[in-house]
């Protein structure tokens, strides 16, 4: 069984420009979240995905924007990048709509660097 | 929507003490409470979780309380050891597929 992956690992980015962040989520789980994790803070929720629709949405502006495929990994993109997007972007995979729906895997975490 | 306070920011213990670090939720339909710990330069890993329908669950030196009348619960370590040192997060769900939302985080140092 293997876990959550994300990849790129560091990225540097200037400001305008446009990211996409890549994940695959544990085997068995049809379920991606995507988090935001500023320095010294707490993950901020961004955005869920089950069975390749959107299933919910945190406080986050349209140019945040994502897709799961068919194998249940998926990417965040952003776009117009702002210096505040600097971060650690997180994904979490779960079981969706079963018992442990909550749970949450997390990778590793994407850091992102707007200059 | 759900609001999830944490405290302390900070805490600092001697090894071999005990270390409590408490939360605050806002939304009585919450029934999940996990905490996780995250390393420095690590991913958040899951160490306990509670669900609504019970009080206490203790995982060797970890345990966790819910209050849900109070709409608190607390996370405590016992006989911390230096590899306990971290920042733990808590957090708070609705039923079914909803997201977690956390708290801000507690920088845990355990003093050798």
């Amino acid at each position: 069984e293997t876990g959550v992956t994300q990849s790129p690992t560091h990225l540097i980015k200037t400001r305008g420009q446009q990211v996409t962040l890549r994940c695959s989520s544990q085997s068995g789980h049809n379920t991606v979240s995507w988090y935001q994790q500023a320095l010294g803070q707490g993950p901020q929720f961004i955005f869920q995905y089950y069975r390749e629709e959107e299933n919910g949405r945190g406080n986050f502006p349209p140019r945040f924007s994502g897709l799961q495929f068919p194998n249940y990994s998926s990417e965040l993109n952003v776009n117009a990048l702002e210096l505040d997007d600097s971060a650690l972007y997180l994904c979490a995979s779960s079981l969706g709509r079963a018992r442990g729906a909550n749970v949450l895997t997390f990778g590793a975490g994407s850091r992102l660097t707007v200059l | 929507g759900e609001n999830v306070e944490q405290h302390p920011s900070t805490l600092s213990v001697q090894e071999g003490d005990s270390a409590v670090i408490k939360c605050t939720y806002s939304d009585s339909a919450s029934n999940y409470f996990p905490w996780y710990k995250q390393e420095l330069g690590k991913r958040p890993q899951l160490i306990i979780d509670i669900r609504s329908n019970v009080g206490e669950k203790k995982d060797q030196r970890i345990a966790v309380t819910l209050n849900k009348t109070a709409k608190h619960f607390s996370l405590h370590i016992t006989e911390t050891q230096p590899e306990d040192s971290a920042v733990y997060f808590c957090a708070a769900s609705n039923p079914g597929n909803t997201p977690l939302v956390f708290g801000k985080g507690t920088r845990l140092s355990v003093i050798a």
